[in-house]
């Protein structure tokens, strides 16, 4: 089975600097597909992020980039000049590619709480 | 383009009783899933369904819980004689199609239920 792990329970920042958050995964699939989702106080599910598996250059949606070692199953999303409404819980998640085991669902990590300080 | 919806946003059970969850995904799209967010956890998948489908349940507790997504209509997750044990967050996603597109699940702001 998929796991999904995100070692750090809680991180701060202060605003206008730059934070990563990590994220490890385990895997036997070939193909699948990776996310960073934000759940801020309002708890709605937000897609930050998403990397193709298959894709060796790394995804980046303005501030937000990601650091994707397929080799080393990481995946850690850095947020650049953050911003005070940056702060919420981030989660990782892996879904499998069609075909495989884990096709449809996706795996989330515990979460990573951010606090963004003025 | 509306985003997903779900209905209710709030639902207070007393033991016993059944709650409906409801999910209207978003235009266009045909698959959806369903995920459970117990406090302080992650959340963790339940059910993925197409149209009149159940593609995996393997998520699903064996007893009391149910789903479906008939042609017409939103989807909906039925629990049966809520226990306090039930009382989460329940998200529901979709997705388009079957495409390289499809890969990308789209959250709703899920139901909160209080089970008494």
């Amino acid at each position: 089975a998929q796991t999904v792990t995100q070692s750090q329970p809680e991180m701060s920042v202060q605003e206008a600097e730059t934070v990563t958050l990590s994220c490890t995964y385990d895997t036997s699939e070939s193909d699948y597909y990776l996310f960073w989702y934000k759940q801020p106080p309002s708890r709605q599910m937000i897609l930050v992020i998403r990397q193709e598996a298959y894709k060796q250059q790394n995804a980046t949606e303005n501030r937000f980039s990601v650091n994707f070692q397929k080799a080393a199953k990481s995946f850690s999303l850095k947020i650049s000049d953050s911003q005070l409404g940056d702060a919420a819980m981030y989660f990782c998640a892996y879904r499998g590619g069609a075909g495989g085991t884990s096709y449809g669902k996706l795996t989330f990590g515990q979460g990573t709480i951010l606090t963004v300080h003025p | 383009n509306a985003g997903v919806m779900q209905n209710p946003r709030h639902l207070v059970r007393r033991r016993g009783q059944e709650a409906r969850l409801r999910c209207s995904p978003m235009k266009g799209h045909s698959h959806v899933y369903w995920y459970r967010q117990l406090p302080e956890e992650g959340l963790k998948f339940m059910v993925y369904l197409q149209k009149e489908n159940i593609i995996d349940e393997s998520g699903m507790p064996k007893e009391r819980f149910s789903a479906e997504f008939p042609k017409e209509g939103p989807s909906i997750l039925r629990i049966q004689q809520v226990v306090r044990g039930d009382s989460a967050a329940y998200f529901c996603a979709s997705s388009p199609l079957s495409s390289r597109s499809s890969e990308t699940q789209y959250f709703g702001p899920g139901t909160r239920l209080l089970v008494l």
